[in-house]
């Protein structure tokens, strides 16, 4: 069955550096997103992603985030200047038009 | 605004018995409805979705979902639970008539099953 890959599984960082986490989503979606789960709290939407541009995107994310499709597989989530509360489990997510929605396994930030 | 309510932070059933995952949503339009399971380190697995259709959605593993419009529901059931269920168990909604893909989450219920 296929899946969506997520690299690396476990990123720790220094508060205030950079992360990019990535994502290569099932090869025939069209719709790609990003969502948190910070440790024992609900997951949460951060942003949709659809014909090379954000098509929603939530109050979290802010102008520290950012998401680009580089090429024809990837599908990165750049946060800028990373802070302790940024500390969560990020997952990507794909789905086509009318379908389920798959999850990778997620990456964990640890933000120290 | 679409929202999900998982009441229960935590179930327990022993191994054998029937299990439910209770889940309310609340969507202006039609729901598209999921339940999704979590194990330890691992990322979002969905047995059961729900678009339209029967109210009784068949999913894998013998987990299966009963959809109630009028009590605005889609709780989890398992006719005989096994140790190997527990894990942490959300439940989601889309609002299909919002053009959002977005999906909403509920806060998670822990599903502990005991042999």
């Amino acid at each position: 069955e296929p899946e969506v890959t997520q690299t690396p599984s476990h990123q720790v960082t220094q508060m205030g550096q950079e992360v990019i986490l990535r994502c290569v989503p099932i090869s025939n979606h069209l719709y790609f997103y990003w969502y948190r789960q910070i440790l024992g709290q609900k997951v949460e939407f951060l942003v949709s992603f659809y014909n090379n541009e954000i098509s929603e995107k939530s109050e979290i994310f802010d102008d520290q985030f950012s998401v680009e499709r580089p090429d024809g597989s990837n599908f990165t989530l750049k946060i800028r200047s990373t802070k302790l509360e940024d500390s969560a489990m990020y997952f990507c997510a794909s789905n086509t038009q009318g379908g389920g929605y798959t999850f990778g396994s997620g990456t964990r930030l640890t933000v120290v | 605004a679409q929202s999900v309510a998982q009441p229960e932070d935590q179930v327990n059933v022993a191994e054998g018995n029937p299990l439910t995952v209770k889940c309310t949503y609340s969507v202006s339009g039609n729901p598209y409805l999921f339940w999704y399971v979590q194990y330890p380190n691992r990322g979002l697995q969905f047995p059961l979705k729900y678009i339209t259709g029967d109210n009784l959605v068949k999913g894998s593993y013998g987990f299966e979902a009963e959809f109630n419009k009028s009590q605005t529901s889609f709780h989890l059931k398992k006719p005989s639970a096994l140790v190997s269920d527990s894990a942490l168990y959300f439940c989601a909604v889309r609002d299909m008539d919002t053009g959002r893909r977005a999906l909403t989450f509920g806060s998670g219920t822990r599903l502990q099953v005991q042999p």
